[in-house]
């Protein structure tokens, strides 16, 4: 069965470093989004992208945040000077369409830990 | 925004038991869905519904648009399904969701 992959599973940085999360989403999906859960707190909305653009964003999604499909396959969450409350764990999903009538497929998260 | 709440935040219950869990929202949607985030992290959709009722094996998801509240139901619970259970609803046009805080379930044997 298709699957969202994420990498790295775990990525420890230090405050002010830039850190990028790869995403793999299901192949024939179109639309892609970007979702992050503080511990202990519930899941957030970061950002959607639909060829190749930004088709919204949330007000966590600021200029720090950017993301880029850089080939075919990937879909990246770069994050350019992280601070200590970007640690948390960070959820890419994918979606055949983006109407509200489809299912989201979500990777298995990179937890994020900012020293 | 649409504000989602569930209840309970938590749940024990015996290793056969019915449970219910419950979602309300605050504006009306096209869909809501129902996820279920395991201990370690990863999150599956369980469903996603605009209407009525589904039924996958042990689980059952019911929703009522004019009421604006969803119901997930475990029938003959099992430890396996201990697990964080969360209700999202669309929040906009590009299918982005809005999720509730969760409900974190223990099923004991």
């Amino acid at each position: 069965e298709p699957e969202v992959t994420q990498t790295p599973s775990h990525q420890v940085t230090q405050m002010g470093q830039e850190v990028i999360l790869r995403c793999v989403p299901i192949s024939n999906h179109l639309y892609f989004y970007w979702y992050r859960q503080i511990l202990g707190q519930k899941v957030e909305f970061l950002v959607s992208f639909y060829n190749n653009e930004i088709s919204e964003k949330s007000e966590i999604f600021d200029d720090q945040f950017s993301v880029e499909r850089p080939d075919g396959s990937n879909f990246t969450l770069k994050i350019r000077s992280t601070k200590l409350e970007d640690s948390a764990m960070y959820f890419c999903a994918s979606s055949g369409e983006a109407i509200s009538y489809n299912e989201q497929f979500f990777g298995p998260g990179t937890r994020l830990t900012v020293l | 925004k649409n504000e989602v709440e569930q209840s309970p935040q938590n749940l024990t219950a015996q290793e056969g038991e019915f449970i219910t869990i419950n979602c309300s929202y605050s504006v009306g949607i096209s869909a809501l869905h129902w996820l279920q985030q395991h201990p370690g992290g990863g999150i599956v959709s369980l469903f996603m519904l605009s209407s009525g009722k589904k039924k996958h094996g042990r689980l059952i998801a019911t929703i009522n648009i004019q009421e604006k509240h969803s119901s997930l139901h475990i029938t003959a619970s099992h430890p396996r399904d201990s697990a964080v259970y969360i209700c999202a609803v669309d929040g906009g046009s590009q299918g982005n969701l809005i999720f509730g805080k969760g409900t974190k379930l223990s099923v004991k044997p």
